[in-house]
């Protein structure tokens, strides 16, 4: 079955570690790959988005993502991390036909300062 | 303007009630999304809409009753919910497939 991986469930870093966590995807074709935050409470926010060009893609707030498209991969990266990168974060395939999101399990960060 | 803006934020209704959750957007995105988010689980599809007409309904029960009056607007329509229908529900809209979702925050749905 087609589906997103994400398989890191719930990952602990003390500040000023580095962060990477994993995105696997087994769909066929062109897709779009996307990274969202989900701060405590608070809705969801785009970090970053790949859809063509230069692989690396750098978002807001320091995260950076490489698609490795032999690997159907996107993992999401942060040189350091702080306390307040505590949250829910999600990565998204969507498909390069029809406009509908395919959404990873998530995976819950705790930064510990 | 580059918000999906949600209301109420919060609800609270019981099992017999009816109410609706309504989501607005103005910035010409012709698609239209329903997802319901349980605590620290992914947002389940729901509903799409595009143009304006129904795309794709997730077998959804028939308690919860979409609407687009339209291309700004979406409704929820909620009728004879049940407490594990308590969540939060999330409205998003898209322009095509480049630039992903606009998330709006949310009503935070409990059902008494």
């Amino acid at each position: 079955a087609q589906s997103v991986s994400q398989h890191n469930h719930h990952v602990i870093l003390s500040e000023a570690a580095s962060l990477e966590l994993g995105c696997n995807y087994s769909y066929g074709g062109t897709v779009n790959l996307f990274w969202y935050v989900q701060y405590p409470g608070q809705h969801l926010q785009l970090l970053l988005k790949y859809f063509s060009g230069d692989p690396l893609v750098k978002g807001i707030k320091g995260f950076e993502a490489e698609f490795i498209k032999s690997k159907f991969s996107f993992n999401l990266r942060k040189p350091s991390v702080q306390w307040s990168d505590t949250a829910e974060y999600f990565c998204a395939v969507m498909k390069n036909t029809g406009n509908q999101f395919y959404f990873g399990t998530g995976t819950s960060l705790t930064v510990i300062p | 303007d580059t918000e999906v803006t949600q209301t109420p934020k919060h609800l609270v209704m019981g099992m017999t009630n009816k109410k609706s959750l309504k989501c607005e957007q103005h910035m010409g995105h012709r698609a239209m999304y329903w997802y319901k988010q349980k605590a620290k689980k992914p947002p389940e599809l729901m509903f799409v809409y595009s143009y304006e007409k129904l795309s794709i309904n997730e077998s959804v029960p028939s308690r919860f009753s979409p609407e687009c009056p339209n291309s700004s607007l979406l409704n929820l329509h909620l009728h004879a919910l049940q407490p594990e229908d308590s969540a939060l529900y999330l409205c998003a809209s898209s322009a095509d497939q480049k630039h992903g979702y606009t998330f709006g925050s949310g009503t935070r749905l409990t059902v008494v």
